[in-house]
């Protein structure tokens, strides 16, 4: 059973213009969240994240929305460039049995066409 | 050299082969983790170690071995694996093992294909 979904493999936005990138979530026991970005050939990187006491956190022109009665979670990126073409993952973390956990969604590919 | 590396990149492997995936990090930390990312599927933990001491094994098949002999290396041994192993195999580490998630630090991955 996938905890964390990414229903969007790919998605395509013009260079410029906003990306919007989802992720659900089924277990309310998640407190953390994060977005990681992956350039192929190479290991995720961390981007932005979001304690769920918070519904909003913004670095530069990234932005992660959390929605904790939706079990939803978006990263906004604006204006988007060309060097945001990659592979973006969407993680939750929480408390497992007294260890914490991390469980990756799927990924959504982001092309941004110049 | 700096970061996370792991060696090979690109491994191809029958399935009575054994092969062993190497991870090495140059940041000083004292937790290694490794992970698999199968197409389609969401990226999961398979073992965790925290200064050289295994923590966390979730659930993987004993074909998949980790040794971690010091800090800084992390091993994956594999035998007798299952053409449904192919993957790409990440390792990360982060300060230690208490440290939040988003300091883990992922190095280039091991594209493996069992035949």
């Amino acid at each position: 059973d996938q905890q964390v979904k990414q229903n969007s493999p790919s998605l395509s936005v013009q260079e410029g213009r906003i990306s919007i990138l989802n992720c659900d979530y089924t277990n309310s026991m998640f407190d953390y969240f994060l977005w990681y970005k992956k350039y192929p050939a190479e290991g995720p990187t961390f981007l932005i994240s979001i304690s769920s006491i918070k519904d909003k956190n913004e670095d530069g022109r990234f932005t992660v929305f959390l929605n904790k009665s939706a079990k939803h979670l978006s990263l906004h990126i604006v204006p988007s460039q060309p060097g945001d073409s990659a592979v973006y993952f969407c993680a939750a973390s929480g408390l497992d049995f007294g260890n914490e956990k991390l469980t990756f969604g799927t990924g959504t590919r982001l092309t941004i066409i110049p | 050299e700096t970061g996370v590396t792991q060696t090979p990149r690109h491994l191809v492997m029958g399935m009575t082969n054994k092969k062993s995936l190497k991870c090495e990090q140059h940041l000083g930390h004292n937790a290694m983790y490794w992970y698999k990312q199968s197409a389609k599927k969401p990226l999961e933990l398979m073992f965790v170690y925290s200064l050289e001491e295994r923590v966390e094994n979730n659930s993987v098949p004993s074909r998949f071995s980790p040794e971690c002999p010091n800090s800084s290396h992390l091993f994956l041994h594999l035998h007798t694996l299952q053409p449904e192993d192919s993957a790409l195999y990440l390792c990360a580490s982060s300060q230690d093992r208490l440290a939040g998630v988003d300091t883990q630090y992922f190095g280039p991955g091991t594209r493996l294909t069992v035949l």
